[in-house]
C-alpha cells in the first residue's frame, strides 16, 4: 500500500519567515495530494490540494509543489504569522474500487514565534 | 458547507464497557472513515465504509467494529473498552466515489477509558 513520510516533525520559525514542509510518497499511482491544517483542539481542515497533472498551485501565502518523478510534494508558507501555528498533515490518494483512500503523513507541528 | 457531526466532544467510560461513537454527515457523501489520533502517531485509519452496510478494515481495526445502516451515519463501536483505547477519535467523510476529493472531518471525540 501507499506510504507517506513527512518532514520535519516540528518546525519553529520567526514571524515573517517562510516555512517549508516536505512529504514523500511511495505509490506512483497516487494522483491527489491534499494538505490539512489542524489548530489546537480543532478538526483538521483542508487548506490546499494539488492533482498530479499540475506541478504547482498557489493560494495567497501558501503554495504546494509536486514532483511526480521524485514522488515528493511540499507545502510552502510565506510571511508566516502566529495564526499559522498548527499541525499540518500531508496526504496522498489512490483511487480504487472503494473510492479515494487518503494515506496521511505523520504531521508537522509548526510554531511561529512573534 | 459539508458538516460532519460527532455526537460527543468528550466521553469518559469504564474498562469493559461497550462504547458507541456516532458520526453523521449531511452532504450525501459515499465514503466515511474513522481515525484515531494519538500524540506522535498522526492519523491512523481504523475502519472505513464506501456504501451502506459496507465496511473495510483500516490499519488498526483490532478491538473496534463499525456499523453503517444509513448513508449519513457511521458508528464506531468499542466492544469492550480498554485503557489503551483512550484517544481522540475523528470521523471523516468524502464524496470520493470514482474521483479524488479531500475529506471533511468532524470535531473529534476525546475518549478516556478509566
Amino acid at each position: 500500500g501507499e506510504n507517506v513520510e513527512q518532514h520535519p516533525s516540528t518546525l519553529s520559525v520567526q514571524e515573517g519567515d517562510s516555512a517549508v514542509i516536505k512529504c514523500t510518497y511511495s505509490d506512483s499511482a497516487s494522483n491527489y495530494f491534499p494538505w490539512y491544517k489542524q489548530e489546537l483542539g480543532k478538526r483538521p481542515q483542508l487548506i490546499i490540494d494539488i492533482r498530479s497533472n499540475v506541478g504547482e498551485k498557489k493560494d495567497q501565502r501558501i503554495a504546494v509543489t509536486l514532483n511526480k518523478t521524485a514522488k515528493h510534494f511540499s507545502l510552502h508558507i510565506t510571511e508566516t504569522q502566529p495564526e499559522d501555528s498548527a499541525v499540518y498533515f500531508c496526504a496522498a490518494s489512490i483511487l480504487n474500487n472503494a473510492g479515494n483512500m487518503l494515506t496521511f503523513g505523520g504531521g508537522t507541528r509548526l510554531m511561529v514565534k512573534p | 458547507d459539508v458538516k460532519v457531526t460527532q455526537s460527543s466532544r468528550y466521553l469518559v467510560k469504564r474498562t469493559g464497557e461497550k462504547v458507541f461513537l456516532e458520526c453523521v454527515q449531511d452532504m450525501d457523501h459515499e465514503n466515511m472513515f474513522w481515525y484515531r489520533q494519538d500524540p506522535g502517531l498522526g492519523l491512523r485509519l481504523i475502519y472505513f465504509s464506501y456504501d451502506v452496510k459496507m465496511k473495510e478494515k483500516g490499519d488498526i481495526p483490532e478491538g473496534y467494529s463499525v456499523s453503517r445502516e444509513k448513508k449519513e451515519r457511521f458508528s464506531l463501536i468499542l466492544e469492550s473498552a480498554s485503557t489503551n483505547q483512550t484517544s481522540m477519535y475523528l470521523c471523516a467523510s468524502s464524496l470520493g466515489v470514482w474521483a479524488n476529493y479531500g475529506y471533511t472531518f468532524g470535531s473529534g471525540t476525546r475518549l478516556t477509558v478509566v
